[in-house]
């Protein structure tokens, strides 16, 4: 089952912040962010794991709630370079098999 | 290291033609991926492989074979072609190393069928 992201897209002026959140309806064993810039194949962001242990990467974050299954990405102070569109990648067993959302695409403006 | 490279880029077929596209990994990794990308739908999973000579069926396998006869090649065949299987193909590999197993993606085959 696809995991439901949202917002659909989101619009951001520099300096702004952004959550993109992920949910599943099913237990899950861990969450993968990818971000996907227009034309280029999508790139390793961070990994959550059960346990709600949250990860950064510069100014990106994120989060892990098992409880209520679902994962948010933070973005702080965006820059132009962050534009693209996220997916989460929602692993059930440990499997190492993902299931993708449908995206979340961010527009960052000056 | 080149990372995940993928051939062709760019195919046009048409209607009931065949084509294998190939995925290449030099990263010593042991899975490896086939992902549809169409607008709106984000990534899904075709076929996968978790070493060489073992393959797998993912989200959406119908129309599509694949083979994994070398560790570092991952290949997707499509015996005729359909216009539903106009796409963007992406291929994935990763190394499972502990509780880490980000997935490298290649740069993608745009395929029309017409």
């Amino acid at each position: 089952q696809q995991p439901v992201q949202s917002p659909q897209a989101v619009i951001l002026r520099e300096g702004e912040d952004a959550v993109i959140n992920c949910s599943s309806s099913k237990a899950l064993y861990s969450v993968h962010w990818y971000r996907q810039k227009h034309g280029e194949a999508p790139v390793f962001l961070m990994i959550l794991l059960k346990g709600g242990e949250q990860k950064g990467h510069e100014k990106i974050s994120a989060s892990f709630n098992e409880k209520k299954q679902q994962s948010s990405l933070y973005l702080t102070a965006s820059q132009l370079s962050y534009s693209g569109t996220y997916f989460c990648g929602t692993d059930w067993a440990g499997s190492y098999q993902l299931t993708f959302g449908k995206g979340t695409k961010l527009s960052v403006i000056p | 290291n080149a990372g995940v490279t993928q051939t062709p880029k760019f195919r046009v077929l048409k209607t009931g033609q065949s084509m294998t596209l190939l995925c290449a990994q030099d990263m010593n990794h042991e899975y490896m991926y086939w992902y549809r990308q169409d607008p709106g739908m984000g990534l899904r999973l075709i076929h996968y492989s978790v070493g060489e000579g073992t393959t797998a069926k993912g989200e959406v396998p119908d129309g599509y074979n694949v083979s994994r006869l070398k560790k570092q090649n991952f290949l997707l065949g499509l015996e005729s072609a359909a216009p539903s299987q106009t796409s963007v193909y992406f291929c994935a590999s990763s190394y499972v190393r502990g509780q880490g197993h980000e997935q490298y993606f290649g740069p993608g085959t745009r395929l029309t069928v017409t």
